[in-house]
């Protein structure tokens, strides 16, 4: 079954700063990859996804991922966080093989922006 | 920009009770899929519905949950005897296809079982 690890439950960063969220899939076979972004009180909603047609995958709101293989990584940066970043981040995956479009989600990581 | 849309954004009801949770996904979308995400926990995958019946479930998908697309625009979900656990955020979501296509998700239903 796959599974999807998000490590750190909780990242601070300061305004301007790097954002970088991690996330590792589980699969001998790569999956679809997804980060979708909940803010509070609201649902969730897709970021980027990669299916297999470029490595780095670019979004919505400067958002980007890269695909590593051999890392089996999916990691999201963006280069300068805003105070509106401030949201729960979840990497979601979606098996490649025999048709089904169940999606896992990791155990998403809650961004803090501080000024 | 097409959206899922969900009602009631909050459901409160007595334990044992019915309750239905109604969702209009979007409308060229052929699969509707249910989630739930239980406070502080993550999101997990209940069930999902192509071509008029239920293509996958999980174990949480027990004979108390029930899911049906009653007048091709509205997506169910009912829980027959609400247990406390029930208590939980309920999202709906759509897509076009499969794998490559990603959801679109509602906002939520927040279901409060006391």
């Amino acid at each position: 079954a796959q599974s999807v690890t998000q490590l750190g439950s909780h990242v601070s960063v300061s305004e301007g700063a790097l954002v970088l969220l991690r996330c590792n899939y589980s699969s001998s076979v790569p999956p679809y990859l997804f980060w979708y972004v909940q803010y509070p009180n609201q649902g969730l909603q897709l970021l980027l996804k990669y299916t297999s047609a470029a490595t780095l995958v670019k979004g919505i709101n400067d958002f980007e991922a890269e695909f590593k293989k051999s890392e089996t990584s999916f990691h999201l940066t963006k280069p300068s966080a805003h105070m509106s970043d401030a949201a729960e981040y979840f990497c979601a995956v979606s098996d490649r093989t025999g048709g089904g479009n169940k999606l896992t989600f990791g155990t998403g990581t809650q961004l803090k922006v501080e000024l | 920009e097409p959206e899922v849309t969900q009602t009631p954004s909050h459901q409160v009801t007595q334990m044992g009770q019915e309750v239905i949770l109604r969702c209009v996904p979007i409308s060229n979308h052929l699969y509707f899929y249910w989630y739930r995400q239980i406070l502080g926990q993550k999101v997990e995958f209940l069930v999902s519905f192509y071509n008029n019946e239920i293509s996958e479930k999980s174990e949480i998908f027990d004979d108390q949950f029930s899911v049906e697309r009653p007048d091709g625009s509205n997506f169910t979900l009912k829980i027959r005897s609400t247990k406390l656990e029930d208590s939980a955020m309920y999202f709906c979501a759509s897509s076009e296809g499969t794998g490559v296509y990603g959801y679109t998700f509602g906002s939520g239903t927040r279901l409060t079982v006391v």
